[in-house]
């Protein structure tokens, strides 16, 4: 089944406590993409990439890592979590740059406390 | 100004009638354009894509593109329950893709 899975689910952490949330795809997709949802606020993307080791900021990048050593994986780094980054996080992918559909993530609610 | 603005809502519309949702973007040079519907709870799925000028239907779904104004719409023809979700509009900028904050449909049964 072609599908995005993004784990974990759900994270409950603490301020300053560095996580990660992974991201995989097995659809062969260049194009993959984390964003953030708040309410009001909708969907801001805050890291893509076009390629294996092609990476580049969205809209709201700071406080965030990514890397993209493998095609399928674009996991998301959170070096130092602040309350802030409270959020529903989505990974997408499609085949290329934006101009097509992407395919989302089921999500990852994170609470930072 | 956002690349995308979804100004409209929340609409509540009553079963079997049209749900009419609106959106502006910013970028003259955009070429697609996407709905996504997000029930709650639930990631963003396509329903629609549109890149010409006009209308283009899909099933009770018609989307509405006008260049000139900058303008997409899309139409819900006979509301149904399960159509009662967030729809958020989509267009590409730079190489991103840019959503705006979503309209929320409820249809009353």
């Amino acid at each position: 089944e072609a599908q995005v899975t993004q784990n974990p689910r759900y994270l409950i952490t603490v301020t300053g406590k560095k996580l990660t949330v992974t991201c995989s795809q097995n659809m062969n997709h260049e194009y993959m993409s984390w964003y953030r949802q708040d309410p009001g606020l909708g969907l801001r993307q805050i890291y893509y990439s076009m390629n294996v080791e092609v990476t580049d900021k969205g809209d709201v990048p700071e406080g965030y890592k990514v890397s993209r050593k493998e095609k399928r994986n674009f996991p998301l780094i959170l070096e130092s979590p602040s309350p802030n980054q409270t959020s529903l996080y989505f990974c997408a992918s499609s085949w290329d740059r934006s101009y097509n559909e992407q395919f989302f993530g089921p999500g990852t609610r994170l609470t930072v406390l | 100004q956002k690349e995308v603005e979804q100004n409209s809502g929340p609409l509540s519309v009553p079963e079997g009638a049209i749900a009419s949702l609106n959106c502006t973007y910013s970028d003259r040079g955009s070429q697609s354009f996407f709905w996504y519907r997000q029930y709650s709870g639930k990631s963003p799925e396509l329903i629609m894509s549109i890149y010409s000028n006009g209308d283009k239907e899909d099933g009770r779904f018609t989307a509405q593109l006008n260049k000139a104004s900058q303008y997409v719409s899309l139409l819900i023809r006979d509301s149904q329950p399960s159509d009662s979700a967030t729809y958020l509009c989509a267009a590409p900028h730079d190489y991103k893709l840019s959503f705006g904050a979503g309209t929320t449909v409820t249809v009353r049964a």
